[in-house]
């Protein structure tokens, strides 16, 4: 298994550009999450989703949407790049929402000039 | 919602020592309690995690101890070695959905 993978891994954005930023995993599970991390914030989740067809927003949803038309994909999109998303973006995956472990990607670095 | 304090957040301590780490959090529905351990430059992976239904659970070196009545939980790892040397959080479940909210981290140096 690949595990969770993230493309790309370094990006650099003009402001108002936009780009989407995809997440797979092939572990079959139904619980996929963004979060971003920036110095001395800890991880703070962006959007999330139970299920094929199923998302909801976390704690820092504006300015980025989601969308999960399969298990395995769950691409974050930055419809007009600020430089506040300058950050490192994180997918995770889990069998399922409740009580269990999450599986990280390897990241993508996301620089907004 | 669910709020994580962690504490401290930098460690410093000598090879060979124990390191504590603590966190608190404030919603009583809260049930899962995992830690990660972050390299620089990679991606946060699971070291411990503990259910709300034991008080302490440990796995070699590490420990984690929890306190459902104080709303507190920690990580504690003895023998450290310079290979610990990360920055980790802890992250606790949002009531009983499972969203995670994360500590803003600790960085820990363990010097030779």
């Amino acid at each position: 298994n690949a595990g969770v993978t993230q493309t790309p891994k370094f990006q650099v954005l003009k402001t108002g550009q936009s780009m989407t930023l995809q997440c797979a995993q092939d572990m079959n599970h139904e619980y996929m999450s963004w979060y971003r991390q920036d110095p001395g914030m800890g991880l703070r989740l962006i959007h999330y989703s139970v299920g094929a067809g199923i998302t909801d927003q976390g704690e820092v949803p504006n300015g980025y949407n989601v969308s999960r038309s399969t298990t395995e994909d769950f691409p974050l999109r930055l419809l007009s790049a600020a430089p506040s998303q300058t950050s490192v973006y994180f997918c995770a995956s889990s069998y399922s929402i409740f009580l269990d472990i999450e599986y990280f990607g390897p990241g993508t670095r996301l620089t907004v000039t | 919602g669910e709020n994580v304090e962690q504490h401290p957040s930098t460690l410093s301590v000598q090879e060979g020592d124990s390191a504590v780490i603590k966190c608190t959090y404030s919603d009583s529905a809260s049930n899962y309690f995992p830690w990660y351990k972050q390299e620089l430059g990679k991606r946060p992976q699971l070291i411990i995690d503990i259910r709300s239904n034991v008080g302490e659970k440990k796995d070699q070196r590490i420990a984690v101890t929890l306190n459902k009545t104080a709303k507190h939980f920690s990580l504690h790892i003895t023998e450290t070695q310079p290979e610990d040397s990360a920055v980790y959080f802890c992250a606790a479940s949002e009531g009983s959905q499972g969203n995670l909210i994360f500590g803003k981290g600790t960085k820990l140096s363990v010097k030779p």
